[in-house]
């Protein structure tokens, strides 16, 4: 079945330590996003990628970074984690922009902050 | 500023009816979507709009009205796996989803 491959589901860091979170999608798809959701909280543009066009929302903060090295594969790197930082991170894709393009989402990386 | 609004919590009883409204102040509009959201789980979506009217899919419909900025969700005949939460986004004029915060429905038997 095609779909959106998040890894790790969970994953654990230190305070500071970075860490990478990955997104790989079957579905061909030329828009890759990364959202980040805290609890009760609508889920937060961090970046989008067009194909290979990269598109940083202007609040997202310089600690986070991403890589789309392919049209299947996405990367979310946090260089240096706070407690704030703590959420579900979101992978989600679509097949083009605008219009009736739903986003397809990940199962999602629930990152920890110790 | 952009902004979404739909009730934080709603209780309904199985097999009941229930209404879920969000209203939205955007800069442009091409289309609403509804997403479910069961707790801990990545959003699945339900349904788009784009023109005015009513929307049906089985049990879920969905309505949009452009002129009062206004969409609700009507979910019938009620079964517990519908407790979930239910985020109504729109897509602003650069083809951005905003979000709303997503009203969280809890089902009684």
């Amino acid at each position: 079945d095609a779909m959106v491959i998040q890894n790790p589901r969970y994953q654990v860091t230190q305070f500071g330590k970075p860490v990478t979170l990955s997104c790989s999608q079957t579905l061909n798809h030329n828009v890759m996003y990364w959202y980040q959701q805290k609890s009760s909280q609508a889920p937060k543009l961090l970046f989008h990628y067009y194909d290979k066009d990269f598109n940083n929302e202007a609040d997202t903060p310089d600690n986070f970074q991403s890589r789309r090295p392919n049209t299947s594969f996405c990367f979310l790197d946090i260089r240096s984690p706070g407690l704030g930082d703590a959420a579900m991170y979101l992978c989600a894709t679509s097949r083009d922009r605008g219009g009736a393009n739903e986003q397809f989402f990940g199962p999602g990386t629930r990152l920890t902050v110790l | 500023g952009q902004n979404i609004d739909q009730p934080t919590e709603m209780t309904a009883t199985e097999g009941a009816i229930v209404q879920i409204n969000c209203t939205y102040q955007t800069s442009g509009f091409n289309g609403l979507f509804w997403y479910q959201q069961h707790a801990g789980e990545a959003p699945t979506f339900l349904s788009y709009n784009v023109l005015d009217g009513l929307e049906e899919k089985g049990r879920f419909s969905s309505f949009l009205s452009r002129s009062k900025g206004y969409s609700y969700l009507l979910l019938k005949e009620l079964q517990m796996k519908d407790s979930a939460s239910y985020l109504c986004a729109v897509m602003d004029s650069n083809y951005q989803l905003i979000w709303g915060a997503g009203t969280k429905l809890i089902i009684k038997p």
